[in-house]
């Protein structure tokens, strides 16, 4: 069974920063391209950022293009978000989201998703 | 930027059939995805593709796609049916991933 299991939110202070975990089990991680989307409160859902299999590209939602860093590690089946300078409208639940074809594709849909971590961004 | 356009909200009484669109330019020519998100919970892939269904979603799910609009329908809305619904596609341009405003599945 696929389970995808996001860990890291909590409070922070506008222009601190948070790193965001998502633990992968049930399917080879090292396959898949990941995402990791947020939905800020009483807002719809917004793509954040992309990895390929093995880190090789990277892509980003000019929302948050120079202060968000995802990486990924293998090894541990783990994906990661780093958020720096964090502003009050990056307030939102976070989501890991795996890629439903593991041959790197912009049009492949999202068929795993995690339940989410909170992130508040308050002072 | 690439836009999707959803109606906020879609209200039906349980037995009929809903139906939500997304509309983009020339949406027709991508692969659009459609996703459900009950309260409190992840969100899961309904259609893929504009109207490949997952293993495990039923048949009342469906989907089409041409021109600019885009449209998931559900047949016999059951009360469990309401949540919010999201189409998404893959802007080339940028090479991002694009969700739609979404919509809320209300049932009467």
């Amino acid at each position: 069974e696929v389970q995808l299991v996001e860990s890291g939110g909590v409070v922070v202070q506008p222009g601190g920063s948070l790193r965001l975990s998502c633990a992968a089990s049930g399917f080879t991680f090292g396959d898949f391209s990941m995402s990791w989307v947020r939905r800020p409160p009483g807002k719809g859902l917004e793509w954040v950022s992309l990895i390929t299999w093995n880190g090789g590209s990277t892509k980003y939602a000019d929302s948050v293009n120079g202060r968000f860093t995802i990486s990924r590690d293998n090894s541990k089946n783990s994906l990661y978000l780093q958020m720096n300078s964090l502003r009050i409208d990056d307030t939102a639940f976070y989501f890991c989201a795996k890629d439903q074809i593991s041959a790197p594709s912009g049009t492949n849909p999202f068929d795993y998703w995690g339940q989410g971590t909170l992130v508040t961004v308050s002072s | 930027s690439y836009v999707l356009t959803q109606p906020p909200s879609v209200s039906v009484a349980p037995g009929t059939t809903a139906r939500i669109t997304c509309g983009g330019i020339n949406i027709g020519s991508k692969a659009v995805h459609w996703y459900q998100q009950r309260p409190g919970q992840a969100p899961v892939l309904v259609i893929y593709d504009d109207s490949d269904r997952p293993s495990g979603i039923l048949e009342r799910f469906s989907g089409s796609n041409s021109g600019n609009t885009a449209t998931l329908t559900i047949s016999r809305v059951e009360v469990g049916d309401e949540a919010d619904y999201y189409c998404q596609v893959w802007h080339s341009t940028s090479d991002h991933r694009v969700f739609g405003g979404g919509t809320k599945l209300t049932v009467l």
